[in-house]
């Protein structure tokens, strides 16, 4: 099975802050990764695939990177919306495997 | 309105079964391929099983394979968990998920709101 790591596991930072996370695989997976924000008692949403692509209705201030096994997902400008968890996930093989996830805490 | 909307959850005692299932509308169910994917309480997400729009591929995670049986009904737009032999560690809030393709693109684009299932004596 393909692992999944992120960094870090918790994030502290204000509104306005750029913020950058890290998603690391076992072994390639190509650009089959999909990142996901996931808000306390909620459902998981979709806001990145294919490492870079942006959902429909994703705000912009969201943006991935990567290839191979090192990714990244940045908000460019932190919202008071945007502290949550977040999850990367790939694709290239089943099972399908998750990140531990990142918490984005207000500073 | 597009919406998945799980159903079934419950407290079962460990060894027994339960069926969760999953309501769709909004969009045409028989062309996607469905996931089920899992969040123990307080932990992270995983993926649990997956078939094709049509059923004829299922995919299971590692520790549900020979316990759990993904299904659907096209007819009636609705995505089935069987659970059987359950554990203390199949505990958690299942969600339905969708795929953005018939044969499994592999992500996630529209998910229900969840279901919890609890597996205790």
């Amino acid at each position: 099975d393909i692992q999944m790591t992120q960094s870090p596991s918790t994030l502290s930072a204000s509104v306005g802050d750029r913020v950058t996370i890290t998603c690391r695989a076992s072994q390639t997976i190509n650009s089959w990764l999909a990142w996901y924000q996931q808000k306390p008692g909620k459902a998981p949403k979709l806001l990145i695939f294919k490492a870079s692509s942006l959902e429909s209705g994703v705000p912009s201030r969201f943006s991935g990177s990567g290839s191979g096994t090192e990714f990244t997902l940045t908000i460019s400008s932190l919202q008071p919306d945007d502290f949550a968890t977040y999850y990367c996930q790939q694709y290239n093989s089943y099972p399908r495997t998750f990140g531990q996830g990142t918490k984005v805490e207000i500073k | 309105q597009v919406q998945l909307v799980e159903s079934g959850g419950g407290v079962v005692q460990p060894g027994g079964s339960q069926r969760l299932s999953c309501a769709a509308s909004g969009f045409t169910f028989r062309s996607y391929g469905m996931n089920w994917v899992r969040q123990a309480p307080g932990k992270g997400l995983e993926w649990v099983a997956f078939i094709r729009s049509d059923g004829s591929k299922k995919y299971y995670g590692d520790s549900v394979t020979g316990r759990f049986s993904i299904s659907r009904d096209n007819s009636e737009t609705t995505l089935y968990l069987q659970m059987n032999s359950l554990r203390a560690e199949d505990t958690a809030v299942y969600y339905c998920a969708k795929d953005p393709s018939n044969y499994g693109s592999g992500y996630f684009d529209l998910w229900g709101r969840g279901t919890l299932v609890t597996v205790s004596s």
